[in-house]
């Protein structure tokens, strides 16, 4: 079975723009978590989302978002980019309520 | 949520067991203990959870006290592919993953 992968590998964007990344979960996954790594916060959870609908939320402001598609595929957009934005974003996916979270590689963005 | 405490660092020589304690002494009895590693700037990769039970899988044993207020994660045979950050992270059923800052392992040859 593929395991979660996650588009692009590696982003460089300046302040200001703004930037989707994409998600695919394991198959036959529903759930899509999203975490973001720096080296000052360690890994902090943004949100997750299962069957389409967002059913838990970090402590994010609002300039991030995210969905999720019916196929489980799943995006996230930080608008208005900043310096402290730049970070391994990293996706997991998990398949029902309360069962193990598979993380993907991560996609590093790089804000300048 | 409860909140785990971990050291931030430990050695291991290569070959030997190596023993990574964590403290949760405010876990709830639905709340399951879960370890994760991260090598270098890769995904957190699943090593092993359990609820009061001790666990063992291919890659590592989970010894749970009896009070559930701390646990021990071992490798049996660390090797150099085993240095890593070692996350323990007590979660409540459906409820997201909380990460801490980690053991940082170095085993060495």
């Amino acid at each position: 079975k593929a395991g979660v992968t996650q588009t692009p590998r590696y982003l460089i964007k300046t302040r200001g723009q703004q930037v989707t990344l994409s998600c695919s979960p394991i198959s036959g996954h529903r759930s899509v978590s999203w975490y973001q790594q720096t080296p000052g916060q360690g890994l902090q959870f943004l949100f997750e989302y299962f069957s389409e609908t967002q059913r838990n939320k970090g402590n994010f402001p609002g300039r991030f978002s995210g969905r999720q598609f019916s196929n489980s595929r799943s995006e996230m957009n930080v608008s208005t980019l900043e310096l402290g934005d730049s970070a391994l974003y990293l996706c997991a996916s998990e398949g029902g309520s309360g069962e193990t979270q598979y993380f993907g590689p991560g996609t590093r963005l790089l804000v300048l | 949520d409860a909140k785990t405490t971990q050291p931030p660092s430990m050695d291991c020589a290569e070959g030997r067991a190596a023993n990574l304690p964590c403290n949760h002494s405010t876990i709830s009895g639905n709340e399951y203990v879960y370890w994760y590693r991260q090598i270098h700037s890769q995904g957190p990769q699943y090593i092993i959870h359990g609820l009061k039970n001790n666990e063992t899988n291919e890659m590592a044993s989970l010894i749970i006290t009896e009070d559930r207020k701390s646990s021990t994660l071992i490798l049996p045979h660390a090797t150099l592919r085993d240095t890593a950050v070692y996350y323990c992270i007590v979660r409540p059923n459906n409820n997201d993953m909380r990460f801490g800052a980690g053991t940082r392992l170095t085993v060495k040859p």
